[in-house]
């Protein structure tokens, strides 16, 4: 079985400021791990995954993750935050059946502060 | 624009009724899910997927069915709505060709009086 655990329901930075959401994974398998964004009223959207490879992943919007495996953390962050940052961002990991399910995280609202 | 739909994006019930929320995607995904989310928590999986005819429970029971008799379409229904059914219901789909790219719908936000 697989959890996700986000340090943090609410984070708040000032605009221009470096935004860090932590998370931590439990999985017994090489896990697969994603960050989505929430905005208010909206679907999730993929922020940025991690399968193989490189462990730096970059995503859209600016925002990069780093895979630490012996940390067991993918912690999404952005040098500069922008007020648009402004959402709910959720850490999730897959599991291996072939269904791919997400297991996610609570979830962590970023407020910028401008 | 989005690929995947879902209807309503609000609905207020009342205790009792049945109701049925929507989810179709124009991808040609076979594999689609259900998530509900409660405010402020996580995502839990309440159905999933294969393809045609194909439906199984995941991993948070729930007094939801659901029925895929064609691809593109994937209905919840709730047959006696209940105050504890206030949640969000979130459908995804997933494309084979993408590992793990999965498609959110913009959600249902439902609310059982």
């Amino acid at each position: 079985a697989q959890s996700v655990t986000q340090l943090g329901s609410h984070v708040s930075v000032s605009e221009g400021a470096l935004v860090l959401l932590r998370c931590n994974y439990s999985s017994s398998v090489p896990p697969y791990l994603f960050w989505y964004v929430q905005y208010p009223n909206q679907g999730l959207q993929l922020l940025l995954k991690y399968t193989t490879g490189a462990t730096l992943v970059k995503g859209i919007n600016g925002f990069e993750a780093e895979f630490k495996k012996s940390e067991t953390s993918f912690h999404l962050t952005k040098p500069s935050a922008h007020m648009s940052d402004a959402a709910e961002y959720f850490c999730a990991v897959s599991d291996s059946g072939s269904a791919r399910q997400l297991t996610f995280g609570s979830g962590t609202q970023l407020t910028v502060l401008p | 624009e989005a690929d995947i739909y879902q209807t309503p994006r609000y609905l207020v019930i009342g205790t009792g009724k049945k109701i049925t929320l929507e989810c179709s995607q124009t991808m040609g995904h076979d594999k689609m899910y259900w998530y509900q989310q409660d405010p402020g928590m996580e995502l839990h999986l309440i159905h999933y997927s294969y393809g045609v005819n194909s439906t199984e429970k995941g991993d948070l029971s729930s007094e939801s069915t659901v029925s895929r008799i064609r691809t593109e379409h994937f209905p919840l229904t709730l047959e006696s709505a209940r105050p504890s059914h206030t949640s969000q219901y979130l459908c995804a789909s997933s494309d084979p060709k993408v590992p793990y790219g999965y498609t959110f719908g913009s959600g249902t936000r439902l609310t059982v009086v």
